[in-house]
């Protein structure tokens, strides 16, 4: 099937550790996205990428890092300068441009920082 | 980050009767309207994607109009039924980049 599958679901994370977040796509997509969902806010966007080897920040970048070797994958690094890393995290995959495409989502990441 | 006001944030609806609800957007450097539907434990699906003011699209028994030039777009349940229950995302699109609403959660009783 063709989608979009992140990794882990559910994760714990001390304070002061790096995590990782995986996202891998099969849909043939250039661009790929980060998105955090906090309690009672719209998801903010913090990566993107349009192209393999390039990325650009979103608006709430600050703490996190990504890396775009490959089409299919986009992971998404929760560094320890993240002062509040604790949130559900969204992978999304689209055509390159949005005036056009939608974007399809994993099913999710969810950090919990003890 | 661009101000999306979507409204009401939660609705409750009796099975069979109809609603509609609103997402609100700044009406400058406006490329696409997208509309998400997102159920618990899922995610979030496109409805639609618009672009052209007085844009209208029907999928099923959910439509959506587009507003571009006062920045609004409505969306619409006939009939509504229990698997309508979601949350349902608006994510206008400025310079290539999408901002989300907080989304209306939509809960239909049987």
């Amino acid at each position: 099937d063709g989608g979009i599958t992140q990794s882990p679901k559910y994760l714990f994370r001390k304070e002061g550790q790096n995590v990782t977040l995986s996202c891998e796509q099969n849909l043939n997509h250039d661009a790929m996205y980060w998105y955090r969902q906090d309690p009672g806010q719209g998801l903010r966007l913090i990566y993107y990428s349009q192209i393999v080897n390039d990325f650009q920040k979103g608006d709430i970048a600050e703490g996190y890092s990504v890396s775009r070797e490959k089409k299919e994958s986009f992971p998404l690094t929760v560094t320890s300068a993240q002062k509040n890393p604790t949130a559900f995290y969204l992978c999304a995959s689209g055509e390159q441009g949005y005036a056009s495409g939608e974007l399809f989502f994993g099913e999710g990441s969810r950090l919990t920082v003890l | 980050i661009l101000n999306v006001e979507q409204s009401p944030q939660s609705l409750h609806v009796q099975e069979g009767d109809s609603t509609n609800f609103t997402c609100s957007f700044p009406s400058s450097n406006f490329y696409a309207l997208h509309w998400y539907r997102w159920e618990t434990a899922k995610s979030p699906e496109a409805l639609f994607v618009m672009t052209l003011n007085g844009d209208e699209k029907k999928k099923g028994r959910i439509s959506a109009t587009l507003n571009t030039k006062e920045g609004y777009s409505y969306l619409y349940i006939k009939g509504s039924q229990p698997e309508d229950s979601a949350t349902y995302l608006c994510a206008p699109s400025f310079d290539y980049k999408l901002s989300f609403g907080a989304g209306t959660t939509v809960t239909v009783r049987a």
